[in-house]
Parts: structure tokens; C-alpha cells; sequence
């Protein structure tokens, strides 16, 4: 029973940027939101998280609107690498729950 | 510095068997997390443990499915008398606290009941 709501897939150009939204219209005060990713049939892989600000790593960047009632994941230069499976989820203390995440597909 | 580490990394099991699946967290990671991942579908949530106390158990099934990490050694996810619809990818995950890291997950132990 994920918290959030994703689209089913993406499609991005190499080299291009790719921004994956995600909806957490009933997110908590006090509940952060993860992003994962699961390459083929490889355990996930955590990327970034953040609760208010925008976050952004070596990885990644996260953007969380000022209402924190959505967010949207950043690659800012997408290989072939990045093709996978994006989760975003909110986490209260014990639930890390996957939903069924956006497939990525980066093209050439 | 190994990350999570799991074994076996494939596991075939005969119906009426017992699966055990072994999962050493990063060092000075305190929480562990198991998963299941059926084929073509998500990441299930099964249960969460500290050391030596199961903290949520509400994604385990009721019967067959106990899961253990003991002070010393390895989390151990147990499955008595497995099925055919047991055959999935088993993940582990862990973590050094609750709130500020993100989990990393082990590579998985993909069992197969024959």
C-alpha cells in the first residue's frame, strides 16, 4: 500500500537529463522521501533523500516542492547505465514500502 | 568494507524443504530489513530486526516464514516445508540507524522450489 504515485515508464535520450516525478499528496510532517533504483534483477540501490530541501549528491539531484506534496528525481546527464527502475518512497519510521516504481529507459 | 552480504546467491530447494537464507549486514549496521520480490512484480516488505528482536513482522505470511538475527552471526530468514510460490528473490537490507541513511540492500538470494 505505497504511499506514492509514479508513472509506469519513461523513455530519456543519453546524455539528456532525466526527471522522474513522483506524488506524495498525503506525506506527513515528519515523513522523508527516498528514491531507490533496481538495475535488472540486482538489489536496489539507494540514490538520495530528503524532507524539506532539495538534496543533491554525485548521483543525483531531489527537488521537493514547498508543499512537499511532490518531488522529482534529477539525473542531469542519463546513460545506458541508468536504465532501470526508480522507486520513490515516503518513510515514516518502519515503512519502507516499494510501489511499483517508473521503469527508465535511457536510449541512444 | 563489504556491503551486505548474502548467501546463497541461488538456492533450489525441493517442495516439503526447509530454505534458510543468510544475511550479514555492513559493519556497524544495528537494523536489518528482508524482502521478497516475486517475478515481474515489486519488492515486498517482510520484516524489520534489531539485534536479537524482531521489530515488524506484519509483511511475513503466517505460517512456514520465521525470521532471526541473533547477537552474534548472521540474520537468518527460514522457510519450512517450501512451495512453488515460494520461489522468488529474497532481499536483504540494512541500515545504521532509521532515519538518516537509506538502506543498502544485499544482492539478493534468488530461490527455487522444484
Amino acid at each position: 500500500d505505497a504511499k506514492t504515485t509514479q508513472p509506469p515508464s519513461m523513455d530519456c535520450a543519453e546524455g539528456r537529463a532525466a526527471n522522474l516525478p513522483c506524488n506524495h499528496s498525503t506525506i506527513s510532517g515528519n515523513e522523508y522521501v527516498y528514491w531507490y533504483r533496481q538495475i535488472h534483477s540486482q538489489g536496489p540501490q539507494y540514490i538520495i533523500h530528503g524532507l524539506k530541501n532539495n538534496e543533491t549528491n554525485e548521483m543525483a539531484s531531489l527537488i521537493i516542492t514547498e508543499d512537499r506534496k511532490s518531488s522529482t528525481l534529477i539525473l542531469p546527464h542519463a546513460t545506458l547505465r541508468d536504465t532501470a527502475v526508480y522507486y520513490c518512497i515516503v518513510d515514516n519510521n518502519n515503512d519502507m514500502r516499494f510501489g511499483a516504481g517508473t521503469r527508465l529507459t535511457v536510449k541512444p | 568494507n563489504a556491503g551486505v552480504m548474502q548467501n546463497p546467491r541461488h538456492l533450489v530447494r525441493r517442495r516439503g524443504q526447509e530454505a534458510r537464507l543468510r544475511c550479514s549486514p555492513m559493519k556497524g549496521h544495528s537494523h536489518v530489513y528482508w524482502y521478497r520480490q516475486l517475478p515481474e512484480e515489486g519488492l515486498k516488505f517482510m520484516v524489520y530486526l534489531q539485534k536479537e528482536n524482531i521489530i515488524d513482522e506484519s509483511g511475513m505470511p503466517k505460517e512456514r516464514f520465521s525470521a532471526e538475527f541473533p547477537k552474534e552471526g548472521p540474520s537468518i530468514l527460514r522457510i519450512q516445508q517450501v512451495v512453488r510460490g515460494d520461489s522468488a528473490a529474497y532481499f536483504c537490507a540494512s541500515s545504521p540507524t532509521r532515519r538518516d541513511y537509506g538502506y543498502t540492500f544485499g544482492s539478493g538470494t534468488r530461490l527455487t522450489v522444484v
